[in-house]
């Protein structure tokens, strides 16, 4: 298994409050990414990384920002947690991007409940 | 941005059957996917990819690329009640840096 960790594992907090999670791997790999899943829309990426400081937005990134100091951690902060935040988020990693046949590999995931 | 769509589901076959779990996409540039098994609760985890028009076989696992028609599938033979689980299909959007996923095909194999 790909050595990816996501902490927390199960995080409630309420309206309003900052939330980070964090993501940590120990592959070396270039590339990282925030997803959250949600019933019925499947993953959907929120932010990505391409290297340390370069990140870029994904398709629900609104809310979310993104901070990668070190290549093995990268951080998904909600500055203001609303309830529509609830969800179980994903951090992924890849070697390439997704070039030839270089996929992503998922971490365990956090469930964040936002009351 | 490229698209890749899944039928949501729940495709229920009975042991012993085959499963054929289908994927379309947008891009006809598209020339590689790859498929993920998500058991309830659990991350996405990596069972296949495809380059390339054709058919890969891997055990009880085949993936076959239709570029023509735009569609990837995944059969699945012998199935089995372990293999009731959710399928999401994805393919690399365009720049190579991340990936397009399907909102996935919840399978449920009756014993």
């Amino acid at each position: 298994d790909a050595g990816i960790t996501q902490s927390p594992r199960h995080k409630v907090t309420e309206t309003g409050t900052p939330v980070t999670l964090r993501c940590h791997q120990t592959e070396n790999h270039r590339y990282m990414y925030w997803y959250r899943q949600d019933p019925g829309h499947g993953l959907r990426l929120i932010h990505y990384s391409y290297g340390v400081k370069d990140t870029d937005k994904g398709e629900v990134s609104d809310g979310y920002s993104v901070s990668r100091s070190k290549t093995e951690d990268f951080l998904l902060t909600l500055e203001s947690a609303t309830s529509s935040q609830t969800s179980v988020y994903f951090c992924a990693i890849s070697e390439r991007g997704g070039v030839g046949s270089d996929t992503q590999y998922f971490g365990p995931g956090t469930r964040l409940t936002v009351l | 941005q490229k698209e890749v769509e899944q039928n949501s589901g729940p495709l229920s076959v009975p042991e012993g059957a085959i499963a054929s779990l289908n994927c379309t996409y947008s891009d006809r540039g598209s020339q590689s996917f790859f498929w993920y098994r998500q058991y309830s609760g659990k991350s996405p985890e990596l069972i296949m990819f495809i380059y390339s028009n054709g058919d890969k076989e891997d055990g009880r696992f085949t993936a076959q690329l239709n570029k023509a028609s735009q569609y990837v599938s995944l059969l699945i033979r012998d199935s089995q009640p372990s293999d009731s689980a959710t399928y999401l299909c994805a393919g690399p959007d365009t720049g190579f840096q991340k990936l397009v996923f399907g909102t996935g095909t919840r399978l449920l194999v009756s014993p």
